[in-house]
């Protein structure tokens, strides 16, 4: 399995709270991603990096800020967490971009916003 | 934009049952196409991919897919399904050159002994 760790596994939070997730890989990979998983919905890209401090908005990236400041370290903040965002958070990596090689994932982050 | 649709959401089969999983995208231009596997309670896992070439692409435990670009599809099929198949299969999309992959809504699969 690729060298991906999601940190923390779970949470459990208030709304209006600041959250921050982060993902750290030890494959030296440039392109990194952040996707929410829910019911019926799928995996749903909320944003992406394309290299160091190089990010850009995916589906669903309202409510969501995102940080690269180091190319193994891949910050997801959510500024004031709200219940729509209670979810389950993966971090993927890439060797390239889009699908010319394919993602690998993290074990994910289980966040409940009560 | 690029789309997917996986219209099985829930399939339950018996152990040694054929199994075919339906998926159809929505892109004009040239796909790369993915099948991922996620089993109870962990991360997903690449099973197979197309790219380009034959059309009939073979993945992990057993698993194939055919692209039939006529259809805009890519069906994921396995002859013969085992408890230890139980999972959610998504099927996902990118368009060659574009950063993003879309997946599919997924397919939880039970198997039952």
């Amino acid at each position: 399995d690729a060298g991906i760790t999601q940190s923390p596994r779970h949470k459990v939070t208030e709304t209006g709270t600041p959250v921050t997730l982060r993902c750290h890989q030890t494959e030296n990979h440039r392109y990194m991603y952040w996707y929410r998983q829910d019911p019926g919905h799928g995996l749903r890209l909320i944003h992406y990096s394309y290299g160091v401090k190089d990010t850009d908005k995916g589906e669903v990236s309202d409510g969501y800020s995102v940080s690269r400041s180091k190319t193994e370290d891949f910050l997801l903040t959510l500024e004031s967490a709200t219940s729509s965002q209670t979810s389950v958070y993966f971090c993927a990596i890439s060797e390239s971009q889009g699908g010319d090689q394919p993602q690998h994932f993290g074990d994910g982050t289980r966040l409940s916003i009560l | 934009a690029q789309s997917v649709s996986q219209h099985n959401h829930h399939v339950i089969l018996s152990e040694a049952a054929s199994l075919e999983l339906g998926c159809n995208y929505s892109y004009g231009g040239t796909v790369n196409l993915f099948w991922y596997v996620q089993y109870p309670g962990q991360h997903l896992q690449l099973l197979l991919k197309y790219f380009s070439g034959d059309p009939l692409v073979k993945g992990i435990k057993g698993f194939e897919a055919e692209f039939i670009k006529s259809k805009f599809s890519f069906n994921l099929r396995k002859p013969s399904v085992q408890w230890s198949d139980t999972a959610e299969y998504f099927c996902a999309v990118n368009a060659r050159g574009y950063q993003k992959v879309t997946f599919g809504t997924g397919t939880k699969l039970q198997v039952i002994p």
